[in-house]
């Protein structure tokens, strides 16, 4: 089937601008992670849904990052007043149960560039 | 926040050469992955080990969860072309929610 699949591919916007990303889970898998990968770098956790509810947000640079996933499947990734460190690729995972268990697999990426 | 440590950094080797990167952390985790990421793309799992001690095969590639539960190493034997990209480890402690990532093995198979 489907894999997971983020838009935009890419994204170029202004400092202080805010922008959304989305991220289509695997159709079925209850776990949703966002991670953010900067150049030359592993990602890095942000935050993690089961469902609905964001069971472990402790990844969440500061409070401009904020991410809901409201029927349990597409989630969006919503970042206000933009700043240049922003820039880096935001990752989608998913997968079918809990962290712990199962396998997570990633998206494409979404590169976001902030000017 | 945990610290992987992976190594090399990068590796030009001939084809048919094997290939040995290894990673460290600084605590216990339950559980290595390994991941191979393609310009573009997401990392993509390569092998999952779950037990102090295991070695695991795919193919080629083979990768051990070492006996302290601080380490992992990944081989590739008989590279080949498309085994190019960046390779990640990527550890899980008991509990956690997320996978903690290496910095990466950036290699190069030159034909």
């Amino acid at each position: 089937g489907a894999g997971v699949s983020q838009t935009p591919s890419n994204k170029v916007t202004e400092k202080g601008k805010y922008v959304e990303l989305r991220c289509d889970p695997i159709s079925g898998h209850t776990a949703l992670y966002w991670y953010r990968q900067s150049l030359g770098q592993g990602p890095e956790f942000l935050i993690y849904f089961q469902g609905t509810g964001a069971a472990d947000d402790s990844g969440l640079p500061n409070d401009r990052f904020f991410a809901v996933r409201p029927e349990g499947s597409v989630s969006t990734l919503k970042i206000q007043r933009t700043e240049r460190g922003d820039s880096a690729v935001y990752l989608c995972a998913s997968s079918l149960g809990g962290p712990s268990t199962d396998t997570q697999y990633f998206g494409p990426g979404t590169r976001l560039t902030v000017l | 926040g945990q610290q992987l440590n992976q190594s090399p950094q990068s590796m030009f080797i001939q084809e048919g050469e094997d290939v040995s990167m290894n990673c460290t952390s600084s605590s216990i985790f339950n559980t290595w992955l390994w991941y191979k990421q393609e310009p573009g793309e997401g990392p993509v799992l390569l092998i999952a080990l779950y037990k102090a001690g295991e070695l695991t095969s795919n193919g080629r590639l083979t990768a051990q969860f070492g006996i302290t539960r601080k380490d992992s190493f990944l081989n590739i034997s008989a590279s080949i072309p498309s085994d190019v990209g960046i390779y990640f480890c990527a550890g899980q402690p008991g509990g956690a929610n997320n996978l903690f990532f290496g910095t990466g093995t950036r290699l190069t198979v030159i034909p």
